[in-house]
């Protein structure tokens, strides 16, 4: 079973910093089922990115994806002021389960 | 626009039984295999089942099969979850979840339109 750890657990920045935010596979990953999601407080998590890198549609390109094998990021270039909020990843395996990181908090400093 | 309703959570004693529906619109939902997902506190999101476009397609979790059972009405466009002997660990909000479809093909990796989930506790 593959355990997806994601760090930092919160994230303190000022808008129009970055944020960078890791995700780490318990196993070597030879496919590119990674996807991120966005909640915010009182909200359904949103599809920000699949496959690694794609952005779903109607996604900023502030949201990009990087990664490969066991080690992935998301990365926003210049945080907005709802961009604060909580990030998931997640991982589709090919037993046919579905897999999510505990979250990554990005709180306004 | 998508639009993914649930309904049917409630409180239930442990031992109970439930039955989650989501009304969906905004999409061609037989086209669509659908998923539900679960939130706590304490253990985030999980996965819980999906269904394929094909009703015959069922994916449970390892801590649900035998007692959760998916279904769904293509004539509806309504997907349902059948929640039995449920447990106080089965307490959470539950999200109908989409899977999207890109240049023709199903893609069962990830979920591009959540509802806004319906709470179950188990007390």
């Amino acid at each position: 079973e593959i355990v997806l750890t994601q760090s930092p657990a919160t994230l303190s920045l000022s808008p129009g910093e970055r944020a960078t935010l890791s995700c780490r596979a318990s196993q070597r990953l030879s496919d590119n089922l990674i996807a991120w999601y966005q909640q915010r407080p009182g909200q359904a998590p949103r599809l920000l990115i699949f496959g690694v890198s794609s952005r779903a549609t109607g996604i900023p390109d502030r949201f990009s994806g990087s990664g490969f094998e066991t080690d992935f990021t998301l990365t926003i270039t210049r945080l907005e002021p709802e961009d604060f909020a909580v990030y998931f990843c997640q991982h589709y395996g090919h037993s046919v389960t579905w897999t999510f990181g505990h979250g990554t908090k990005v709180e306004m400093k | 626009e998508v639009q993914l309703l649930e309904s049917g959570g409630g409180l239930v004693q442990p031992g109970g039984s439930l039955r989650l529906s989501c009304a969906a619109t905004g999409f061609t939902f037989s086209n669509h295999a659908m998923a539900w997902v679960r939130q706590t506190p304490g253990k985030g999101l999980e996965w819980v089942s999906l269904i394929g476009s094909v009703p015959d397609y069922t994916y449970y979790a390892d801590f649900v099969k035998g007692r959760f059972t998916i279904s769904r009405d293509n004539s509806k466009n309504a997907l349902y979850l059948q929640l039995s002997n449920l447990r106080a660990e089965d307490t959470a909000l539950y999200y109908c979840a989409k899977t999207p479809i890109k240049d023709g093909t199903n893609l069962w990796e990830c979920f591009d339109s959540w509802g806004q989930g319906t709470l179950v506790t188990v007390s």
